[in-house]
């Protein structure tokens, strides 16, 4: 199984400034990683596919990098809908698997 | 516009069975793969199962041989039967469409599963 680990469990930011992601995985999954946004109570919500393309009407402030085992999503700017949970999800080997998520919260 | 509604999620005592569905709509439903992911209680997220639109199933090594995931093309629905629940099983489980190779872009809104006595 394809173990991805997600860095820092908590990001602790302002509106405006910039949020960098990391998310490793054990093995290499290609440019098969997909990121995530989840508002509490809420379904999580695509925002990138294939390590780098962004879903249907994702924001340009969210963009992703990275291939085989180290992957990053860069969120621009914050803005005040951007504080919330974040995972990656390997799509090349199954079982499938996701991290263990990054909190984004306001300081 | 894209929906995906699940039912049949309620308490149900450890060892007992309960059968999911996914009503589909606002897409081609037989043409694409679908999922089942779970998220425990103030959890992370966890992949449970997948079908391609070929039919082909996947399955957590958690769950595999306890649940089977199958859906209806006629009836624009996915279903997963779950059996030999265990308390550890209790969680959201969402129903979510692929929109390339395993990446999810619409979700339903969840539905809850309860294994307690």
């Amino acid at each position: 199984e394809t173990v991805l680990t997600q860095s820092p469990a908590t990001l602790s930011l302002s509106p405006g400034e910039r949020a960098t992601l990391s998310c490793r995985a054990s093995q290499s999954v290609n440019n098969y990683l997909a990121w995530y946004q989840q508002i509490p109570g809420q379904p999580p919500r695509l925002l990138i596919y294939d390590a780098s393309n962004r879903a249907a009407g994702i924001p340009a402030r969210f963009s992703g990098s990275g291939s085989g085992t180290d992957f990053t999503l860069t969120i621009s700017s914050l803005e005040p809908e951007d504080f919330a949970v974040y995972y990656c999800q390997q799509c090349s080997n199954w079982p499938l698997t996701f991290g263990g998520g990054t909190r984004v919260e306001i300081k | 516009e894209v929906q995906l509604v699940e039912s049949g999620g309620h308490l149900v005592q450890p060892g007992g069975s309960l059968r999911l569905s996914c009503a589909a709509s606002g897409f081609t439903f037989s043409g694409n793969a679908m999922g089942w992911v779970r998220q425990a209680p103030g959890k992370g997220l966890e992949w449970v199962s997948g079908i391609g639109s070929d039919f082909k199933t996947w399955y957590a090594d958690s769950v595999k041989g306890r649940f089977t995931i199958s859906r209806d093309n006629s009836k624009n629905t996915l279903y997963l039967q779950m059996n030999s629940l265990r308390a550890d099983d209790t969680a959201v489980y969402y129903c979510a469409k692929d929109v390339y190779r395993w990446a999810l872009d619409y979700w339903g809104q969840g539905t809850l599963v309860t294994a307690s006595s």
